[in-house]
């Protein structure tokens, strides 16, 4: 069974503050991503990354940095929180090569900015 | 440019009929498709995918069909249960996406009445 654990599962930050959301998964994957989830919105993607040390822009980059120095571990910047981040966060793996893969997600981690 | 929609936020269903959940798609470089089942406060699971040389896959409860031609896919629940009211997200790929990049669809929220 695929596990991807996620750091914290609720958190409350105040605007301004640095925010580390960390993912660590178990499968040996060399793909990793981080998504946000906001209501009517769907899951968008942040970053991703396919190698250790390797990061391209998603979809909405701004306002996060991402840091991939190990290969099972992917970890989410809030380089000065906003209140327009406030959302769940989602982290997911996948196997790498090529064709379609299936992603697998942590359970989340709901951020409130304030 | 949303290139996976699905233009049904809600469905509503009664217990032991059949669901049926829309996804079109513009990009016909997709090649593999997905369908994910959320809960509240919980990451995405993977339900069932399928690639793009079949028209159908089916799995328990649960059956994917594609129309290649349409730029359709749908996702039928037979019969539906009340454990099955949650979000339900569609997702495509492409082969040439770097790193097993999914595109998600906005989802739909099941809700299965009693």
């Amino acid at each position: 069974d695929v596990k991807v654990t996620q750091s914290s599962r609720y958190l409350v930050k105040r605007t301004g503050e640095k925010v580390f959301l960390e993912c660590v998964q178990d499968m040996d994957h060399e793909n990793m991503f981080w998504y946000r989830q906001d209501p009517g919105l769907g899951l968008r993607l942040i970053y991703f990354s396919y190698d250790v040390k390797m990061k391209e822009k998603g979809d909405i980059p701004e306002g996060y940095s991402v840091s991939r120095e190990k290969k099972e571990r992917f970890s989410l910047i809030l380089e000065s929180a906003s209140t327009n981040q406030t959302s769940m966060y989602l982290c997911a793996s996948s196997p790498g090569g090529a064709g379609g893969k299936t992603q697998y997600f942590g359970p989340g981690t709901r951020l409130l900015v304030l | 440019d949303q290139q996976v929609k699905q233009n049904s936020p809600s469905l509503s269903v009664q217990e032991g009929r059949i669901s049926i959940l829309n996804c079109d798609y513009t990009n016909s470089m997709f090649d593999y498709f997905l369908w994910y089942k959320k809960y509240p406060a919980e990451g995405p699971t993977f339900l069932i995918s399928i690639s793009s040389i079949k028209d159908k896959n089916e799995d328990g409860r649960f059956t994917v069909f594609l129309n290649k031609s349409a730029k359709h896919l749908s996702l039928h629940i037979v019969p539906s249960q009340p454990g099955d009211s949650a979000v339900y997200f569609c997702a495509a790929s492409a082969r040439y996406n770097q790193g097993g990049k999914l595109i998600f669809g906005q989802g739909t929220e099941l809700s299965v009445k009693p």
